[in-house]
């Protein structure tokens, strides 16, 4: 069963353009929720994070949105570059213990110029 | 500081053939994990561990072992391997004191079972 469910599949924007994935969860316990992005043949890498306590995190050009009633967060990359061409997880964890990450099933986004 | 290292990069096994995974980092985290990426499915927790000594399974632990011996290394077995092993295996540390959750990623191993 998929712990966290990811939108969409993949995602094509116009250099410039806005792009939005959307990720949802059923596990209330949740409280870390990040995104990592992963270049083609490079291990994935945190892009920012956020944790309930705050409906909105912006770093840059990358936005989350969180939503806790509707167990919902999204990510949006403003001003969308071709150098941000890539593969966007999302993924959720508990912070007590080991902080095991559950991860969507991943977006794969292409900017074109 | 090389981070999170993998060995080796790729490996093609025959079916039964036995097989362990490197994981090596030099960040003196005291977690560690093992997860799987298969196209579609995002990455599936194996193994992970909190410390030297101590491991415990993840999502998809069947098929796979686990050491850890020492603060640095947390070698992933495979005994008899099979074709649905096929996949990229990376390693991962983090320190909830040093790292506030955040999970640092080696390069990946991409195996291929035959």
């Amino acid at each position: 069963q998929q712990q966290v469910k990811q939108s969409p599949q993949s995602l094509i924007v116009q250099k410039g353009g806005i792009s939005i994935i959307n990720c949802a969860y059923e596990n209330t316990a949740f409280d870390y929720f990040p995104w990592y992005q992963q270049f083609p043949g490079k291990g994935p890498a945190l892009l920012i994070a956020i944790r309930p306590d705050v409906s909105e995190k912006k770093e840059g050009r990358f936005t989350i949105s969180f939503n806790k009633s509707a167990k919902q967060f999204s990510l949006h990359i403003m001003d969308s570059q071709p150098g941000d061409s890539a593969t966007y997880f999302c993924a959720a964890s508990q912070e007590t213990g080991a902080n095991n990450l559950f991860f969507g099933t991943g977006t794969r986004l292409t900017v074109i110029p | 500081n090389a981070g999170v290292t993998q060995t080796p990069k790729f490996r093609i096994l025959k079916i039964g053939q036995s097989m362990t995974l490197q994981c090596t980092q030099d960040m003196n985290h005291n977690y560690m994990y093992w997860y799987r990426q298969d196209p579609g499915m995002g990455l599936k927790l194996i193994y992970y561990s909190v410390g030297a000594g101590i491991t415990d399974k993840g999502e998809v632990p069947n098929g796979y072992n686990v050491s850890r011996s020492t603060t640095e290394d947390f070698p992933l077995r495979l005994e008899l391997a099979a074709p649905s092993q096929t996949s990229v295996y990376f390693c991962a540390s983090s320190d909830l004191w040093q790292t506030e959750g955040t999970q640092y990623f080696g390069p990946g191993t991409r195996l291929l079972v035959l």
